[in-house]
This record gives structure tokens, C-alpha cells and sequence, in this order.
């Protein structure tokens, strides 16, 4: 079945960088996607990355996409306080429309 | 403002009680997907429609039932509540086939008691 997994923590200081992986199972995701979730708000979309990509770069955001290993990684340049919050990683899933599945998210604290 | 309205926003229910949850997509939006965040289990895919016909079904237990409205609106209903059904729930709507993905509601915050 689908299965998309993340590491639960990381923890940098600020002006640090943060790389942030994740692994997906469905090889025929045609997006792949970084959503941030800050405490007590819904989750709001960061970055996607198209299945015919490598890396695409949007500021402060880098993801990478190595689609033999079916891994995803989000970089964020020089962190900071803000950037605190849970990252989720998602694909989309063919068989279910346009549903994505999401990892259980990853925890970024980011001290100063 | 995502543009994508839940409400309530906080549920606070006894067990065996039913609820009805409810979620106005973004103008324009056809699809609607509703999602449980818990703790332990993550974000979990639970249903998805799209322009008043459900399209995909993911985790949804037989107590919970969804369904979309003429105007788009949708409501996630809960019914025979357990402890375990205490979580956030999320609505989310999006442009079917559009690569930007959702855009989510703040959700509904439902505990059982």
C-alpha cells in the first residue's frame, strides 16, 4: 500500500540550514509536495515538485528528488524562528484521483 | 483566510453521541477531501468528492459518512463517537487535476468525552 515516511525531529539553530527527508512508496506519483502546518492552523502548501523533476529551487526552499530511491528532501537556507512548525510531506496517489497521502510529519524547532 | 471555512472550530461531545462537521470549499473549487490528524495516526485520508459525487475513499470508518451539496458546501458526519475519534479534522479543497495541490481549512477540533 501507500506509505510516505518522514523522521519525527530535527532540531537546528537559526542561520543554520534544515534538510528535512522523506520516502514514498507509489512510483507513479506525478506530484510530490512540502506542506507546513504551524500550531492551531490547517496546513498550507510550501512547494511541489512535478515526478519529471530533480531539484527546484523557490527562495529560501530547495527540494530534491532522487525518483529511483523515491526520495524527497525539502532544504531550508538560513532558518529561522519562524520556520518552527511541522513539514509534511505528501504524494499524490493515481488510484484515489487527485487524494494525496501524507507522511506523519516532520517537527522543525529552530533556536536562536 | 485560505478560503476554505470549517466549521465549528472546537466540538466537544460524549461517546455514542453523533456530529455533524462542516466545510465550505474555495470559490471555484469542485473537489473536497476530508482528513484526521491525530497524534499517533498522522494526517489520514478519509473521503473525497468531487462536484456532489464521491470520488475516493480512503480510511473511513463505516460509523462516518460525508457528503457534498449542490453548492459545494460538505459535511462529514460522525456518529456511535469513541474515545479514538477525538482529533482534528481537516477539510480541503482543491481545482481537480490542478498540480498546486489543496488548500486546507484551519479545522474542526472534536473531543470525546
Amino acid at each position: 500500500g501507500e506509505d510516505v515516511e518522514q523522521s519525527l525531529f530535527l532540531s537546528v539553530r537559526e542561520g543554520d540550514s534544515s534538510v528535512i527527508n522523506c520516502t514514498y512508496t507509489d512510483s507513479s506519483s506525478t506530484y510530490l509536495y512540502w506542506y507546513k502546518q504551524e500550531p492551531g492552523a490547517g496546513l498550507q502548501l510550501l512547494t511541489y515538485i512535478f515526478s519529471n523533476m530533480d531539484m527546484k529551487q523557490d527562495q529560501r526552499l530547495t527540494v530534491l528528488l532522487n525518483k529511483k530511491d523515491k526520495h524527497l528532501s525539502l532544504r531550508i537556507a538560513d532558518t529561522q524562528t519562524g520556520d518552527s512548525a511541522i513539514y509534511f510531506c505528501a504524494e499524490s496517489i493515481n488510484q484515489a484521483g487527485t487524494a494525496l497521502i501524507f507522511g506523519k510529519g516532520t517537527t522543525l524547532s529552530v533556536s536562536s | 483566510d485560505s478560503g476554505v471555512t470549517q466549521t465549528p472550530k472546537h466540538l466537544i461531545t460524549a461517546t455514542g453521541q453523533r456530529v455533524t462537521l462542516r466545510c465550505s470549499p474555495r470559490s471555484g473549487d469542485l473537489s473536497v477531501y476530508w482528513y484526521q490528524q491525530s497524534l499517533d495516526q498522522g494526517l489520514q485520508f478519509l473521503i473525497q468528492y468531487y462536484n456532489g459525487e464521491e470520488r475516493a475513499k480512503g480510511n473511513i470508518l463505516e460509523r462516518f459518512s460525508a457528503q457534498q451539496f449542490p453548492d459545494l458546501h460538505s459535511e462529514l458526519n460522525l456518529s456511535s463517537l469513541e474515545l479514538g475519534d477525538s482529533a482534528l479534522y481537516f477539510c480541503a479543497s482543491s481545482n481537480m487535476g490542478s498540480p498546486y495541490g489543496y488548500t486546507f481549512g484551519s479545522g474542526t477540533r472534536l473531543t470525546v468525552v
